[in-house]
């Protein structure tokens, strides 16, 4: 079965400093994935995703990810943190196939950007 | 475009109520999903629908939940005889493909 590992449950970076959120996967075909970020009592919005193609991929807000196929990673990045960034991110991959078409997302990592 | 609506934002049951949950999907949408989450254990799939049909039904628990996705009207999770473990944030997402889904601002569930 698929699955989604993000190893860090909390991260803290100062405002202006770049950051990075890890994801590892694992998922039996040419995985899609996605990132989504969640802001206190609010839904999921959709940051960005890879099907195929590049494997450096550019979302909203400024924000990338890059895919690593014998790595089985798709980290996050940032190079710049604004103070608005603080929330929590999701990593997923979707199961996809026959009559499924479900995301399984990773526990999370909560950031927190310090002035 | 309107993004996902889901209503009411919030509910509050007492222990053996029922609650419903409604989702419309963005305009142009077919493929309606529904995940719950919960603090120790994340986001979880509970079902997949199109219109008139269930999909994949394989996250939903055997009792109390179900299901809909009508011909005319939003999409609908009911929770029968709730319960205190069924206190969780209820979310659905929608998708024009099957690929990519938009999810909406949810529904925080407190059963007393």
């Amino acid at each position: 079965a698929q699955s989604v590992t993000q190893p860090d449950i909390h991260i803290t970076v100062s405002e202006g400093a770049s950051l990075e959120l890890r994801c590892n996967y694992s998922y039996g075909a040419t995985p899609y994935l996605f990132w989504y970020v969640q802001s206190p009592g609010q839904g999921l919005q959709l940051l960005l995703k890879y099907f195929s193609g590049d494997t450096l991929v550019q979302g909203i807000k400024g924000f990338e990810a890059e895919f690593k196929r014998s790595q089985s990673s798709f980290n996050l990045r940032k190079p710049s943190v604004h103070w608005s960034d603080a929330a929590e991110y999701f990593c997923a991959v979707l199961n996809s196939g026959g009559s499924n078409y479900k995301l399984t997302f990773g526990k999370g990592t909560l950031l927190t950007v310090n002035p | 475009n309107a993004g996902v609506m889901q209503n009411p934002r919030h509910l509050v049951r007492r222990r053996g109520q029922e609650a419903r949950l409604r989702c419309s999907p963005m305009k142009g949408h077919s493929h309606v999903y529904w995940y719950r989450q919960l603090p120790e254990e994340g986001l979880k799939f509970m079902v997949y629908l199109q219109k008139e049909n269930i999909i994949d039904e394989s996250g939903m628990p055997k009792e109390r939940f179900s299901a809909e996705f009508p011909k005319e009207g939003p999409s609908i999770l009911r929770i029968q005889q709730v319960v205190r473990g069924d206190s969780a944030a209820y979310f659905c997402a929608s998708s024009p493909d099957r690929y990519t889904q938009y999810f909406g601002p949810g529904t925080r569930l407190t059963v007393l």
